[in-house]
């Protein structure tokens, strides 16, 4: 099994609509956990922190489900602009382990 | 620099040549890592630097690979007698050590290698 495993979509979704990621990992000491976006040709950027307690930040939810082992990022009336790559991260607890990105969920918002 | 810098930005390079890509990270991140992105496909783990740590080498594909990082600064990846499946674009990206309170990696532009 993969350390880090998503759905590489493609997800074309119209305008407005809600739409859903998960991200699924497989060490169960994980400690953080990331949303990162990567624009086409572009390096990726972190787009927010995944607390325990679940964040949101704007039209953007991330939540934590520590018994399933999975992220979700859900993003609220898509707009055109979301269209990109949507990468998890997950970081072990402490030490000299690595951070692990999963390959991307590709979403495309469509007029 | 403020941020991660690679160089070169591109590079285009003959099957059978060595190529040498550079990374420099930001002042103070002791984690570095290398990804591979080929067109259209995730990030591909290649290597990571920790400080003075034996570094992670288990994502480098063949011998052909190899990655050097002298103390917490710059990082070299050298890929020996390039095939054309090498092309791609390959990140560097750098953090604050684990345990740390903000692991956030930041990434640099990235090298765009072309073997022709």
């Amino acid at each position: 099994r993969k350390e880090v495993e998503q759905d590489p979509g493609p997800f074309n979704v119209p305008e407005g609509a809600t739409v859903a990621f998960n991200c699924t990992y497989s060490n169960s000491a994980s400690q953080s956990f990331f949303w990162y976006r990567q624009d086409c040709r572009k390096e990726p950027k972190l787009l927010m922190s995944v607390y325990s307690s679940g964040n949101e930040d704007g039209r953007f939810t991330a939540q934590l489900n520590r018994a399933s082992q999975y992220i979700s990022l859900l993003i609220r009336d898509s707009k055109l602009s979301d269209s990109a790559t949507y990468l998890c991260v997950v970081t072990p607890l402490g030490g000299y382990q690595k951070v692990t990105f999963g390959t991307g969920t590709k979403l495309q918002v469509i007029p | 620099g403020a941020g991660v810098s690679q160089s070169p930005s591109n590079k285009v390079t003959e099957k059978g040549k060595d190529v040498e890509l550079r990374c420099d990270p930001i002042s103070g991140h002791t984690a570095l890592y290398w990804y591979r992105q080929r067109l259209g496909q995730g990030l591909e783990f290649l290597i990571y630097f920790q400080g003075n740590s034996a570094p992670d080498k288990s994502g480098l594909p063949s011998d052909r690979f190899s990655a050097e990082r002298t103390g917490e600064s710059v990082s070299t990846l050298t890929i020996q007698r390039t095939q054309q499946e090498d092309s791609a674009v390959y990140l560097c990206a750098s953090s604050l050590a684990l345990g740390t309170v903000n692991t956030e990696a930041f990434f640099g532009q990235g090298t765009r290698l072309t073997v022709v």
